[in-house]
């Protein structure tokens, strides 16, 4: 079957720096996306991973390793509007997307 | 560029009503993609569209739920009739042909469905 893991929600505070796991196992693989989304509105692309590494991008990186079917979002100097839910998920066949149920990431002041 | 667009952005139904769902994707874009999210969890995919073609319906309650692209563009989601576990939000996604294996997908602003 095909599964993608990662925690319900997350509490961190306002400056600090928090990671965001996602496991996953799935029959194909075609890169590992991380979307953004704000309580009522869609998701928003954030990043991109294809190869094993690290991806930097402002204050939001993202990293990969494929042989243990992991990956996680680092977010840097917390800020209020950071506030949402970061849905990890992996492309598939068909160029499909399969979805984890997303982290719920509240941020303390 | 202009975004997808959805419409409309909130409806309220009676159970056993029907209810149809408008999106328009990116000018271009090749595929289309219906999604249901429950409060909570992540997308669930309904139908995917490549051109005017479907490639995976799978997951799609054919019972009650149909959809259309007609002419490769502009798409249509129906309910009939709706059901209390019908309630979430239905977002529509595009992306261009697929360059490799990259194929980012950029979301409309959902149609929020309360079925009562």
């Amino acid at each position: 079957g095909q599964n993608i893991d990662q925690p319900t929600e997350m509490t961190a505070t306002e400056g600090a720096i928090v990671q965001i796991n996602c496991t996953y196992q799935t029959s194909g693989f075609n890169g590992l996306f991380w979307y953004q989304q704000h309580a009522g509105e869609a998701p928003t692309f954030l990043s991109y991973n294809v190869l094993d590494g690290l991806e930097e991008k402002g204050r939001f990186s993202s990293f990969l390793s494929r042989s243990k079917g992991y990956s996680y979002l680092l977010l840097k100097e917390l800020q209020m509007k950071d506030s949402a839910s970061y849905l990890c998920a992996v492309g598939g066949s068909n160029y499909q997307l399969i979805w984890g149920a997303g982290t719920k990431l509240i941020i303390k002041p | 560029e202009a975004g997808v667009a959805q419409s409309p952005r909130y409806k309220i139904i009676e159970k056993r009503q029907s209810v149809a769902f408008w999106c328009n994707p990116i000018s271009g874009h090749a595929t289309l993609y219906w999604y249901q999210q429950i409060l909570g969890q992540g997308p669930k995919l309904l139908i995917q569209f490549q051109n005017n073609g479907v490639v995976d319906d799978s997951q799609l309650p054919k019972d009650r739920f149909s959809a259309e692209r007609l002419k490769g563009v502009d798409s249509t989601l129906k309910i009939q009739p709706a059901k209390l576990e019908d309630s979430a939000v239905y977002l529509c996604a595009s992306s261009p042909f697929p360059r490799g294996s990259y194929n980012e997908q950029f979301f409309g602003p959902g149609t929020r469905l309360t079925v009562l």
